[in-house]
């Protein structure tokens, strides 16, 4: 299984700063993937993070905000932009580890939990 | 597209109870389904997956079964623990990686 470490755990930010979360996986993974957990709600993808090249992002979500970086297999950065208090989310890294469609498993980073004031 | 819908919550039950939490989905294919938990101040950690129709995934004493002909996968527990106590998310994914989540179900149990 792969073991996950994200940082910040926690951060206030001030509205229209910039704060990146780091994404650090203990093996080299093929797919990364960064979701979003507004408070009280489930979770949402925000964009798959690809390794070499842009990553992709789901309906809703634009480079421009939430810009992505996937230098290596094994680390990840996600950027809020800009932020507002509509920000204020706890933001997950997801690793896919086995084989695809069978043996599929996805781990989770502990999160880290954003308030912009 | 893809979607799941999971019973509102909160459920609150006293110790020994028995639990069902109803998770319903909409997928085209063979999606793999999953629930997912988070306990007060942790991350997400997977509970139980099953990848096809009429398999039965089981962990911890939770049981789902994969019912393609009802499009459900009910998460239940035959004598649920304080320790139980959590948010529980039923997830689909259509395997290329990417996770759908229900709204997320969040179960008290008092002693």
């Amino acid at each position: 299984s792969a073991v996950i470490s994200q940082k910040p755990s926690r951060d206030i930010c001030q509205r229209g700063t910039s704060l990146t979360i780091q994404c650090q996986v203990d093996s080299q993974v093929t797919m990364m993937f960064w979701y979003r957990q507004q408070p009280g709600q489930s979770l949402t993808l925000i964009a798959t993070a690809n390794q070499g090249s842009e990553a992709t992002y789901e309906s809703g979500f634009v480079i421009d905000k939430f810009p992505i970086s996937r230098p290596n297999l094994t680390f990840s950065t996600l950027t809020v932009s800009n932020m507002s208090p509509e920000d204020s989310s706890i933001y997950l890294c997801s690793v896919e580890d086995g084989d695809r469609g069978v043996n599929t498993e996805a781990f989770f980073g502990q999160g880290t939990r954003l308030t912009v004031v | 597209g893809n979607s799941v819908t999971q019973m509102e919550g909160p459920v609150t039950l006293s110790e020994e109870a028995f639990l069902t939490i109803n998770c319903t989905y909409t997928a085209t294919g063979y999606p793999s389904l999953f629930w997912y938990v988070q306990y007060p101040g942790e991350g997400l950690q997977l509970l139980l997956k099953a990848t096809k129709a009429d398999d039965k995934g089981s962990n911890k004493g939770f049981e789902a079964t994969y019912r393609k002909e009802t499009t459900s996968f009910h998460l239940e527990k035959g004598s649920v623990q304080v320790s139980d106590s959590a948010v529980y998310f039923c997830a689909l994914s259509d395997n290329t990686g990417k996770l759908i989540f229900g709204q997320g179900t969040t179960l008290q149990v008092k002693p």
